[in-house]
């Protein structure tokens, strides 16, 4: 079976500060595709990243890195220099690329707040 | 570009009633997903759509069902409402070709049964 655990229910950080949101998958299947999204309150899921199984490159957009590491199932998520509008509930989420079921399995979210 | 459109914004109703969401997918898009995200139940995935097509369902009982039509844009039905239905209803598109595609979501319907 398939699973995303994000361990961090709720983080506070102070403006500029940098934070990391973990994010751990399971999964059996070699084929799979991991994703950020961003939930601001208004409730709409923002798109972020993707990223398939077999590219374990490091990816940088401006203040967002995601650090993409197989061997600890992990695909953990950086803001640098945090700023208020980053408050926000972010989820990973995890699907399956051979046996396409078009589901994507969230994590339970980790809820960030950026305080001024 | 125009993004996944949802209607309506809002909605109340009560236990037993019946309820239509709908959907528009980003043009271009085949494919159509529905997601609940119910309070403190995370973000489950209830139904996939592509070329008018069901292509998959998850857990949820038969009275919540759903249909494509030939533009692509979607609807959801949920019927017998019961109070843990109240939730934030989200509909997503994709391009589909192997799988794996990026997911695009829409605001989302609040729906409230009283």
């Amino acid at each position: 079976a398939q699973k995303v655990t994000q361990a961090q229910t709720e983080i506070s950080v102070v403006e500029k500060e940098d934070v990391t949101l973990d994010c751990v998958y399971e999964t059996r299947d070699t084929t799979y595709y991991l994703f950020w999204y961003k939930q601001p309150p208004s409730g709409e899921l923002v798109f972020l990243i993707r990223r398939n199984s077999f590219d374990e490159q490091n990816e940088i957009s401006g203040r967002y890195s995601w650090n993409f590491q197989k061997s600890t199932s992990s695909f953990n998520f950086t803001i640098t220099a945090s700023q208020v509008v980053d408050s926000a509930v972010y989820f990973c989420a995890l699907t399956l690329g051979s046996s396409n079921t078009g589901k994507l399995i969230f994590g339970q979210g980790t809820t960030l707040q950026v305080k001024p | 570009e125009a993004g996944v459109t949802q209607s309506p914004t809002h909605l109340i109703k009560t236990r037993g009633q019946q309820v239509t969401l709908r959907c528009s997918p980003i043009s271009g898009h085949t494919s159509v997903y529905w997601y609940q995200q119910a309070l403190g139940l995370g973000l489950q995935f209830l139904l996939w759509y592509d070329e008018g097509e069901e292509r998959n369902r998850g857990n949820f009982p038969p009275r919540f069902s759903g249909r494509q039509f030939p533009n692509y844009s979607s609807e959801l039905n949920v019927n017998a409402l019961e109070l843990e239905d109240s939730a934030l209803y989200l509909c997503a598109s994709s391009l589909y070709k192997v799988g794996g595609e990026t997911q695009y979501f829409g605001p989302g319907t609040r729906l409230l049964v009283l």
